[in-house]
């Protein structure tokens, strides 16, 4: 089976640098996904992890270690607008390769 | 944008009608998924399908079926709606690069 612990909800300040982390077990793994989830809207693709360390995207970086079943998503330059939801997610190559999602940090950007 | 399309958007129906949801996607990718989410569980992968007329079962698939005649439509039916199955339903399809799904813009469906 597989769990993915992230925590439910976080506060920052604008301009500032958060990082939310992620904590997974499973048995097939193949990959690491973050996605930005906006209130009412649809989950979109910001980095994919399969091999270790750190994948930068501008003001967006995500790490991955997979001995320690650890990620992380860091956010640089806090803007409101990354006020949103983040979903951790594994792709698991056990059975059908399909992404498992965490239930996901609701971030909150603060003046 | 993926080309990803679902409809209705939004739908309110009672306990004990069937419903059918579609998501239609223009760029031929072979494998498409539908999703619900609720508060308190994230995204739940109910059906999924990797080619015409190839389902199969998600970990939530109870009370759902699908059927997939053409590659680019992606149905999901509730046969008899129940008001457990009041959420947020997205489809989603994989591309063939690193595996990442692209989501469409769900549709919100409340049974009463």
């Amino acid at each position: 089976g597989q769990n993915i612990d992230q925590p439910t909800e976080m506060t920052a300040t604008e301009g500032a640098i958060v990082q939310i982390n992620c904590t997974y077990q499973t048995s097939g793994f193949n990959g690491l996904f973050w996605y930005q989830q906006h209130a009412g809207e649809a989950p979109t693709f910001l980095s994919y992890n399969v091999l270790d360390g750190l994948e930068e995207k501008g003001r967006f970086s995500s790490f991955l270690s997979r001995s320690k079943g650890y990620s992380y998503l860091l956010l640089k330059e806090l803007q409101m607008k990354d006020s949103a939801s983040y979903l951790c997610a594994v792709f698991d190559q056990t059975g059908a390769n399909n992404l498992f999602f965490g239930t996901g940090t609701r971030l909150t950007v603060i003046p | 944008d993926a080309g990803i399309t679902q409809s209705p958007r939004h739908k309110v129906t009672e306990t004990g009608t069937p419903v059918t949801l579609r998501c239609h996607q223009t760029e031929n990718h072979r494998y498409m998924y539908w999703y619900r989410q609720d508060p308190g569980h994230g995204l739940r992968l109910i059906h999924y399908s990797y080619g015409v007329k190839d389902t199969d079962k998600g970990e939530v698939s109870d009370g759902y079926s699908v059927s997939r005649s053409k590659t680019e439509d992606f149905l999901l039916t509730l046969e008899s709606a129940t008001s457990s199955q009041t959420s947020v339903y997205f489809c989603a399809i994989r591309t063939g690069t690193a595996n990442e799904q692209f989501f469409g813009p769900g549709t919100r469906l409340t049974v009463l």
